[in-house]
């Protein structure tokens, strides 16, 4: 079974730009959450979606959103960029109710702000 | 709100010594309390989880983690370290299902011959 892939695995975008980061679950999972991990911050949970639906949401300005499509591929995007939200950008996908305690990771996309 | 601690960020063994990795949760109700680790330019991967089943935990490469309600704390083992443990290993806890985890501040583990 193939794993969580993310695309691309690395951006550079200037401030005020807009970012669209793209992740793949797993076949059959439909939940996918979003973490942000600086060196500062560490590994903060962005938002989950399950089905198409935002079910959780972390603390992040409404500058970060995301959506998720009908195959449960999801998509965050980040619009007018600031210096602090160079960061790794994990993704991962869980099967939901069927084993909701088990979350598998994609390598990540890592997004440098400029 | 849940939290967990990580003791010591950065944790030094010679191989072949036991690994001893430090996690602290607070909670006033039951969590689920997993272990991750992270290798360099890569995403995580779950080492184990305490889901309220056992109290001992075994999971993947020889790790083991055991909760202990009375001490709020689900402290990481393995008896012996290979230099392929070499990594960064997460703590995080969650209600619920996993899908919001709460994460520690991270443990680098550095294996020397």
């Amino acid at each position: 079974k193939a794993g969580v892939t993310q695309t691309p695995r690395y951006l550079i975008k200037t401030r005020g730009q807009q970012v669209t980061l793209s992740c793949s679950p797993i076949s059959g999972h439909r939940s996918v959450s979003w973490y942000q991990q600086t060196p500062g911050q560490g590994l903060q949970f962005l938002f989950e979606y399950f089905s198409e639906t935002q079910r959780n949401k972390g603390n992040f300005p409404g500058r970060f959103s995301g959506r998720q499509f009908s195959n449960s591929r999801s998509e965050m995007n980040v619009s007018t960029l600031e210096l602090g939200d160079s960061a790794l950008y994990l993704c991962a996908s869980s099967a939901g109710l069927a084993d909701p305690y088990e979350q598998y990771f994609g390598p990540g996309t890592r997004l440098t702000v400029t | 709100a849940q939290s967990v601690t990580q003791l010591g960020s950065h944790v030094s063994v010679s191989e072949g010594a036991l690994v001893l990795l430090r996690c602290n949760y607070s909670s006033s109700v039951p969590p689920y309390l997993f272990w991750y680790v992270q290798y360099p330019n890569q995403g995580l991967q779950l080492l184990l989880k305490y889901t309220s089943a056992a109290t001992l935990v075994k999971g993947i490469n020889g790790f083991e983690a055991e909760f202990k309600k009375s001490e709020t704390s689900f402290h990481l083992t393995k008896p012996s370290a290979h230099m392929s443990d070499a990594a960064e290993y997460f703590c995080a806890v969650s209600y619920g299902t996993a899908s919001k985890l709460t994460f520690g501040t991270g443990t680098r583990l550095q294996v020397t011959l």
